[in-house]
């Protein structure tokens, strides 16, 4: 089925463990971003890229790092966890931006940090 | 400021009934406004986009209104389902770059 799929959907990570958030898209979508939803807050976006090979910051992106070697792929990597970072993780693509088409996003990861 | 405010947090409604919920923005410039529902454990799924020269979008039970001007939006749901039980996010999007802004949501609970 065609989507934006996420793994894994469940994490538990101790403090200043490293680990990498999996998002892939068959979709043939130019966008690809990461949000994370805290409890009482709207999605906050974190990184953000508009193609291959390119990627910029978003609103809280400290802690973490992006990558886009494919138009399908765009993993999110956490370098050295910390409790602040508990939070759902989602993936979204969108055909172009965020102008006239709407985002697909992935099912969420949902991180724990101990 | 650019900040979507979404009103009631949460909402419980009985089953078959009609709920409005209603979003609040002040993003400027603006591109379009989008109603997304998010149920339990899941990502976001659109439910209506819509442009600054578009007042209504009905997408079956749901209907969202767009008034410019004031800077308010809402969605209607016609006859409740317990389906419909979810949180319901508004989602405004500036001119320009990529700015999304998202409201906190409401949680709306439907009841047998």
């Amino acid at each position: 089925n065609a989507g934006v799929t996420q793994t894994p959907k469940f994490q538990v990570l101790k403090t200043g463990q490293s680990m990498t958030l999996q998002c892939a898209q068959d979709m043939n979508h130019e966008y690809m971003s990461w949000y994370r939803q805290d409890p009482g807050m709207g999605l906050r976006l974190i990184h953000y890229s508009v193609g291959a090979g390119i990627t910029d910051q978003g609103e809280v992106p400290n802690g973490y790092n992006v990558s886009r070697s494919t138009t399908e792929d765009f993993p999110l990597r956490l370098l050295s966890a910390a409790p602040s970072q508990t939070s759902v993780y989602f993936c979204a693509s969108s055909y172009s931006g965020s102008r006239e088409y709407g985002y697909t996003f992935g099912s969420g990861t949902r991180l724990t940090v101990v | 400021k650019n900040q979507v405010e979404q009103s009631p947090q949460s909402l419980i409604i009985l089953e078959g009934k009609n709920c409005t919920l209603q979003c609040n923005y002040t993003v400027s410039p603006f591109s379009n406004l989008r109603w997304y529902k998010q149920d339990t454990g899941r990502g976001p799924v659109s439910l209506t986009i819509m442009t600054f020269s578009e007042n209504t979008k009905s997408n079956g039970r749901y209907t969202a209104t767009l008034d410019a001007d004031t800077k308010q939006s809402s969605l209607h749901i016609t006859a409740s389902q317990l389906s419909d039980s979810a949180s319901y996010i508004c989602v405004v999007i500036r001119s320009g770059g990529f700015k999304t802004i998202f409201g906190a949501g409401t949680r709306l609970f439907v009841k047998a």
